[in-house]
Order: structure tokens, then C-alpha cells, then sequence
């Protein structure tokens, strides 16, 4: 199958700062990628959706000034929490389409952030 | 109610035991369905999608009932390496939006 990669897979970070997480599509062109957010012992729950070279979709109750996504390219999507908070503290997973809703998402293998 | 419902679970089967999944949709557009594997603390994996003709993968049979908005996954002979937890997810209209179940929690023991 498709290989995303999520950079980086784990950030422990101080209250305040931002934290920027990279996902990339290695082999092949990924015009739409999504961004997951999971709680422990909870679903993923979709914060976004990015299609290369446009603005990002977020869902219902999910900031975009705080987390802000650019898609600037076919195989490069980068997630940026700003001033992150403990709440902020998940597992982030990213994955990625090449755009036909028939198309099987490819999932990265998650970045955990710790908040402190 | 829930887009996507699914059982939580826990399964607890013993090795070689069979065991089915349900996961009911609630939107009736909804055009194409899969069965997703998550272990602990790792991204999801697909295992399969679903078709309305039903298709199988060695073990593993996943069905789709549109009349009745479900989606099931039978697991035969089950291993060790089945403990997971499986993800029913559900794609539907306006931006090919993605809707995942919550899972359900199946572990099986020796």
C-alpha cells in the first residue's frame, strides 16, 4: 500500500509554544489529505480536511487560527498547533487520498503531543 | 443519534472462535464503507472495504446491507494477532467527508 510519513512521532513541549507536525505522501500525489485528532480510548475525530493549494475545511467546533494547516504541495501537508495548551495534549494522525471518494485513505503513523 | 454507532465492545473470544462486527450509518447517501484494524497506540490500518456483493479476504468477510444502513465483519478461525480495534468508517457526500465509528475492542485469548 501508499506510505505516509508523520514527522515528527512524538513532541513534549512547554505550555505556550506552537508545534508544527509535517505529513507527507511518500509515493504518490495526495491531493487531499486529512487531520485526526485522538483522544485516548476515543474514535478519531476529523479536524480537517486539506486540498493541495487551497484553504482547509475545518469541522464544526475546531479553531482554525489555533491550528492551522497548509497543504502547499501534492505530497506535503504540515499541521502547526499555536500556543499549545495540556488540553492540547492527543494524538495526531494525518492521512492522505488521491482525491475519489472511492480512493482508500492512507494514514500516517500519528504524532503524540504532550503538553506540559 | 451517532452517524456512525458501533458496539465498544469488548470481545473477549477464545483462538479459533468466530466473530461478527456490526456498525450501522445513519446517512442514507453514504457511497462507500471499509473496515479499518487500529492497534494500541498506532495509526489505523485498512483491512477492507465493503461492497454491496459482499467480498472476502482470507478470514475476514465483510458485508454491506444498504436497505437496512449496516455494515458487518465476520472473523473466522480468530488469532492471537487479531486483538485490535476495528474501525467502521463511512464516506459520504459534500467533500468526500470521512466519518469513523468508534470502534470495537476485540481481544482473544490462548
Amino acid at each position: 500500500g501508499a506510505v505516509v510519513s508523520q514527522h515528527p512521532s512524538w513532541v513534549i513541549c512547554k505550555s505556550g509554544t506552537s508545534v508544527k507536525i509535517e505529513c507527507r505522501s511518500l509515493d504518490f500525489q495526495a491531493t487531499t489529505m486529512f487531520w485526526y485528532r485522538q483522544f485516548p480510548k476515543q474514535s478519531l475525530m476529523l479536524m480537517a480536511t486539506s486540498n493541495e493549494g487551497s484553504k482547509a475545511t475545518y469541522e464544526q467546533g475546531v479553531e482554525k487560527d489555533k491550528f492551522l494547516i497548509n497543504h502547499a504541495s501534492l505530497t506535503l501537508s504540515t499541521l502547526t498547533v499555536t500556543s499549545a495548551h495540556p488540553e492540547d495534549s492527543s494524538f495526531y494522525i494525518c492521512s492522505a487520498s488521491s482525491g475519489s471518494i472511492e480512493e482508500t485513505q492512507y494514514f500516517g503513523p500519528g504524532t503524540r503531543l504532550l503538553v506540559l | 443519534r451517532k452517524e456512525v454507532e458501533q458496539d465498544p465492545g469488548p470481545f473477549n473470544v477464545p483462538e479459533g472462535a468466530t466473530v461478527a462486527f456490526n456498525c450501522t450509518y445513519s446517512n442514507s447517501a453514504s457511497q462507500s464503507f471499509f473496515w479499518y484494524r487500529q492497534d494500541c497506540r498506532k495509526e489505523p490500518k485498512l483491512l477492507m472495504s465493503v461492497y454491496s456483493s459482499g467480498n472476502e479476504d482470507g478470514r475476514f468477510t465483510a458485508q454491506l446491507n444498504r436497505a437496512s444502513q449496516y455494515i458487518s465483519l465476520l472473523i473466522r478461525d480468530s488469532k492471537l494477532s487479531d486483538s485490535a480495534t476495528y474501525l467502521c468508517v463511512v464516506k459520504g457526500t459534500g467533500g468526500f467527508k470521512t466519518i469513523f465509528g468508534a470502534g470495537t475492542r476485540l481481544f482473544v485469548k490462548a
